[in-house]
């Protein structure tokens, strides 16, 4: 079965400070993935998707960046932390497999920048 | 621009029927999803429209008219975990899920 795994779960960080969340898929290949932001009580802000090993699409222009180093692990980075990057932030992948070209969501991570 | 319209809160009696609509102006339609988030969790998968009219599965169903850029999510016989935030996506052109901001719903005894 196809499952998505997101860490830390939560993580309390300074401003200033660096910044690597991590995500992974298992049980299916050449997933899409997605870097997403929700702020409290707000709808989900893409910040990134990829289609492929090294390939990433940006669509917020931030203090941000993602990577894709394998088919199945997805990087979210900062070099220095904004109070504005405060947020929860959702993996999340679409595989060819599914029936309706759904997103399924990792568990998140919430993130304070203080 | 694209946009896509939900109440912002909704409150209901357990037991009772509610129907949360969505409206939207997108680049393109490849089809609208309903994802149900309870506070502090991931959203999840409820429902998918492609086509005009009525897909039912269970307690929940979705309607959508594509010429009026509608669509609807109706639960029946609520349950007081049905509280959660409901979140309608489309599909637009260019294959991207554009999300409305989500609709909250509050289920009362």
């Amino acid at each position: 079965s196809q499952t998505i795994h997101q860490w830390p779960a939560t993580l309390v960080q300074p401003v200033g400070s660096p910044l690597s969340l991590e995500c992974t898929v298992e049980g299916t290949s050449n997933p899409n993935l997605y870097w997403y932001r929700q702020a409290a009580g707000r709808g989900l802000q893409l910040l990134f998707y990829s289609v492929g090993i090294g390939q990433i699409s940006s669509e917020v222009p931030q203090n941000l960046s993602a990577s894709r180093p394998q088919d199945r692990q997805f990087i979210l980075s900062s070099k220095k932390l904004l109070l504005s990057d405060s947020g929860f932030y959702l993996c999340a992948f679409q595989a060819g497999t599914s029936d309706y070209n759904e997103q399924f969501f990792g568990p998140g991570t919430r993130l304070t920048v203080l | 621009g694209q946009n896509i319209d939900q109440p912002t809160e909704m409150t209901a009696t357990e037991g009772a029927i509610v129907q949360i609509n969505c409206t939207y102006q997108t680049s393109g339609f490849n089809g609208l999803f309903w994802y149900q988030q309870h506070a502090g969790e991931a959203p999840t998968f409820l429902s998918y429209n492609v086509l005009d009219g009525l897909e039912e599965k269970g307690r929940f169903s979705s309607f959508l008219s594509r010429s009026k850029g509608y669509s609807y999510l109706l639960l029946k016989e609520l349950q007081m975990k049905d509280s959660a935030s409901y979140l309608c996506a489309v599909l637009d052109s260019n294959y991207q899920l554009i999300w409305g901001a989500g609709t909250k719903l509050i289920i009362k005894p």
